[in-house]
């Protein structure tokens, strides 16, 4: 499987900021979910927008899908210091029965300033 | 919420052992379940999927041999790294769930001398 691309590869932010990472794939899609990844740890979701979804919202989190562009971005709004990881949007194309395989992006290695 | 826990956390063995790493739900039932390779400041990479009670499905150029799987409940899979060489060596990480968010284990970091 074709992994996406996420862009930048690298952000540095101050706290207090907001934070947008962007998404791109390739194939259509059933859904796209974005984890986040705590350095040496798993993979904790964060957010699921479906395909027909254009925007979805989760706390300090926005999420937008463009399939049309087969594109999405997670903003982070307000950011803290205890939100520095490494962040992945993955897709779902729909096809690997009820279980779900994902294709994971790149990943944008966040970093968050005091 | 849903947990998957994986164990160990850490290895370090020597060149040609066996490493065997469990992949457990604790509160739900896995029919399926998926490894992942990780190297250092890179992507997940899907390696296989385990399938309960019957063979695991591999990714291309994942040797089969080299990475045992076996799901013999609903709740537990293993990766079985057969003689280990220091390529080897990388964080792997398992995860479980149905149709929506995945579930993942903390992953294990493996490191062959």
């Amino acid at each position: 499987s074709q992994q996406g691309e996420e862009d930048p590869q690298a952000l540095s932010i101050q706290e207090g900021e907001n934070a947008t990472m962007n998404c791109s794939y390739k194939t259509s899609i059933n859904n796209l979910q974005w984890y986040r990844q705590n350095s040496g740890r798993g993979l904790v979701h964060l957010i699921l927008i479906r395909s027909n979804e254009r925007e979805k919202h989760s706390g300090r989190l926005r999420v937008t899908l463009d399939t049309s562009k087969k594109s999405s971005s997670l903003l982070i709004t307000a950011s803290r210091a205890a939100d520095t990881a490494s962040y992945f949007c993955a897709t779902d194309d729909g096809s690997s029965g009820s279980a779900r395989q994902l294709t994971f992006g790149s990943g944008t290695q966040l970093t968050v300033l005091p | 919420g849903a947990v998957v826990s994986q164990h160990p956390s850490w290895v370090i063995c020597k060149s040609g052992t066996s490493v065997k790493i469990e992949c457990r739900s604790l509160d739900f039932q896995a029919t399926t379940m998926f490894w992942y390779r990780q190297f250092p400041k890179q992507s997940l990479m899907l390696m296989a999927t385990s399938n309960e009670g019957s063979k695991a499905t591999y990714e291309q150029g994942v040797e089969k041999d080299k990475f045992l799987i076996n799901h013999a409940s609903l709740t537990l899979s293993t990766l079985t790294v057969t003689s280990a060489h220091p390529e080897d060596s990388s964080f792997y990480i398992c995860s479980a769930g149905g149709a929506g968010p995945q579930h993942f284990g903390d992953g294990t970091r493996l490191s062959i001398l």
